[in-house]
């Protein structure tokens, strides 16, 4: 399976700022995925990423509020810009490999 | 109604028990079930997937499998304290163009010494 590198673990933000997480995967992969766990939830798709093309955003999200990059086959970015307490959740990057999908450590959000 | 359904306890189960946690999905042209386990702060670990109609055997879990019946279970056999944990059931979806992970909204299993 692939291996995910996410960062940061964790972060304390104050409102109306932005924050970037970032994943790095050992091995190339076509897409990856951003999910969102909100305190005592299950995993919500936020947006799939292909490099060299533009995120595809599910329904409640958009690219102003969660923007992400695709710079590479590796590497992907989600930024949570303008925050509100309400995006104190759990951020997961995932993949896809040959026996299911693969998450990062994810980041804990908190915003204050 | 929701894509994918769990009951969603909470489960007590004794030590050595088995326990059984349970799975509907609603998109009948799924091919693709996967089971995970997600501890308090950590995050998914994938511990069973399952394609085919029938049961799928490693150690003491064991998934089984209904398309017609739009059902995926898996079974803890032997249940340890190591056990308890929350288990998130997700079935590869149809949404808009392509096909993506869509999880059940868990169960947490609790399994008493």
């Amino acid at each position: 399976s692939a291996v995910i590198s996410q960062k940061p673990s964790r972060d304390i933000c104050q409102r109306g700022t932005s924050l970037t997480i970032q994943c790095q995967v050992d091995s190339q992969v076509t897409m990856m995925f951003w999910y969102r766990q909100q305190p005592g939830q299950s995993l919500t798709l936020i947006a799939t990423a292909n490099q060299g093309s533009e995120a595809t955003y599910e329904s409640g999200f958009v690219i102003d509020k969660f923007p992400i990059s695709r710079p590479n086959l590796t590497f992907s970015t989600l930024t949570v810009s303008n925050m509100s307490p309400e995006d104190s959740s759990i951020y997961l990057c995932s993949v896809e490999g040959r026996y299911g999908y693969t998450f990062g450590s994810g980041t804990r959000l908190t915003v204050v | 109604q929701k894509e994918v359904e769990q009951n969603s306890g909470p489960l007590s189960v004794p030590e050595g028990a088995i326990a059984s946690l349970n799975c509907t999905y609603s998109d009948r042209g799924s091919q693709s079930f996967f089971w995970y386990r997600q501890y308090s702060g950590k995050s998914p670990e994938l511990i069973m997937s399952i394609y085919s109609n029938g049961d799928k055997e490693d150690g003491r879990f064991t998934a089984q499998l209904n398309k017609a019946s739009q059902y995926v279970s898996l079974l803890i056999r032997d249940s340890q304290p190591s056990d308890s944990a929350t288990y998130l059931c997700a079935v590869n979806i149809l949404g808009g163009s392509a096909r993506q992970l869509t999880f059940g909204s868990g169960t947490q299993l609790t399994v008493l010494p």
